[in-house]
This record gives structure tokens, C-alpha cells and sequence, in this order.
């Protein structure tokens, strides 16, 4: 069983500026990926960011970093040099063979 | 890259009807998922298929059913509608290796389905 649990129901950032998404999951799977996607207005869904639970380097993408802290089941996601078109809900997810769990999401406006 | 298709993008049925989406998976991969958004929420899980097999499921109802053919593609069929079946419906495709778990799963644009 997953559960991913996302405490920050909307956050604020200013352009530029540099804030960090919390995330803490739990899982009985031994193998496992944890997962950022971004879901825009259009509602689409994209991958933000993947961590492989077996490596310890934390995972970056250009701007986008996340701090995995294995022990502690926790996967902030920190967005760094905010821009306008990040604004949109951010989904934690925690997945392995089989489904992928998410979160409840943080629903995240760039402020110009 | 090609992405994950379905078709679909909108969809209007009345209560009591039946719908079909389709997902077409990027190329080569070989597991199919299926989750249902609805308004305000996060994606719930609803089944999935590895190599046209069931592999798991989810919070999906009786009255939905899915399967995945032998190019990969799948269909979710849904009958009966009620109201309470307006969301958005996912599908996502990934590539499964023997030694660690799926690759990340890719989603499609998802099928916005209406119930009036």
C-alpha cells in the first residue's frame, strides 16, 4: 500500500523568487520511483521530475530539484528562479510496479 | 517524441448510457494504466494492463470494464453512466523491466467526460 500526502493545500511565490513543495509518502514496496508532475489549467499532466528510491544523489531537473530524505519518506520538490508558467497544481506521486499513488496536490501561483 | 493519444479529448453522454475512450501507448511501451480525476481531486487509480493482461486494479466500478489488444492499445468501457462519472480519465503508458519498477509513467491529454 501507497499513501502520499501533500500538507500545503495552495502556495504563493514571486517571480524569480525560489520555494520548495513539501511531500512525505509512505510505502510498502521495496522498489520504488517518487514522482513531481505539473498540471496546468489545460489540465494536462507532465512529469516534472523522478527519483529512483535506490539512489541517494537527489534528482534535478534545470530548475526543478527535490530533496529526498529516504529515512524520513520525505520528497520536497524545490523550484528555483520562479516564471509565470509554473503556475499550476503539483502533484507528489509515489509509484512501483503497479499504480502510481498521488498525492492530494499544492496548487501553486507565481505572482508577477 | 510521440506521446500517449487518447481519443476522445471530450465527451458528453446522458445518465444511463455507455462510452468507450481509447488510449493508444507510446510506442514499444507495453503497460497501460487508467485513473479517473474528477473535479478537485487528485487521479485515482483505476486498473491497468502489462502485455494485454490485467496487472492491477483499482477503485474502478462494475459497471466499467477495460481491456488491451494486441497493438498495445486500450479501451475503457463504461456503462450505466451516473452524474457522479464526470471527470477527467487518464491514461498513461509505461515500459516495464524485469529488474526495478516501470519506467515513469507518460500520460495522455486524458478525455474529459461529461454526464448530463
Amino acid at each position: 500500500a501507497q499513501t502520499v500526502t501533500q500538507s500545503q493545500p495552495e502556495m504563493s511565490v514571486q517571480e524569480a523568487e525560489t520555494v520548495t513543495l513539501s511531500c512525505t509518502y509512505d510505502t510498502s514496496e521495496n522498489n520504488y520511483y517518487l514522482f513531481w508532475y505539473k498540471q496546468p489549467p489545460s489540465r494536462q499532466m507532465i512529469l516534472v521530475i523522478r527519483q529512483e528510491a535506490y539512489k541517494q544523489q537527489n534528482a534535478t531537473e534545470n530548475r526543478f530539484s527535490v530533496n529526498f530524505q529516504k529515512a524520513a519518506k520525505s520528497f520536497s520538490l524545490k523550484i528555483s528562479d520562479s516564471q509565470l508558467g509554473d503556475t499550476a497544481m503539483y502533484f507528489c506521486a509515489s509509484g512501483g510496479y503497479q499504480k502510481v499513488t498521488f498525492g492530494t496536490g499544492t496548487k501553486l501561483q507565481v505572482i508577477p | 517524441a510521440a506521446g500517449v493519444i487518447q481519443s476522445p479529448r471530450h465527451l458528453i453522454k446522458e445518465k444511463r448510457e455507455t462510452a468507450t475512450l481509447k488510449c493508444y501507448p507510446i510506442p514499444r511501451h507495453d503497460t497501460v494504466y487508467w485513473y479517473q480525476q474528477g473535479p478537485g481531486q487528485d487521479p485515482q487509480f483505476l486498473i491497468s494492463f502489462y502485455e494485454k493482461m490485467q496487472s492491477d486494479k483499482g477503485s474502478i466500478p462494475d459497471r466499467f470494464s477495460a481491456q488491451q489488444f494486441s497493438d498495445y492499445h486500450s479501451e475503457l468501457n463504461m456503462s450505466s453512466l451516473e452524474l457522479g462519472d464526470s471527470a477527467l480519465y487518464f491514461c498513461a503508458s509505461s515500459l516495464r523491466s524485469r529488474n526495478r519498477s516501470d519506467q515513469p509513467q507518460h500520460f495522455g491529454d486524458g478525455t474529459r467526460l461529461s454526464i448530463l
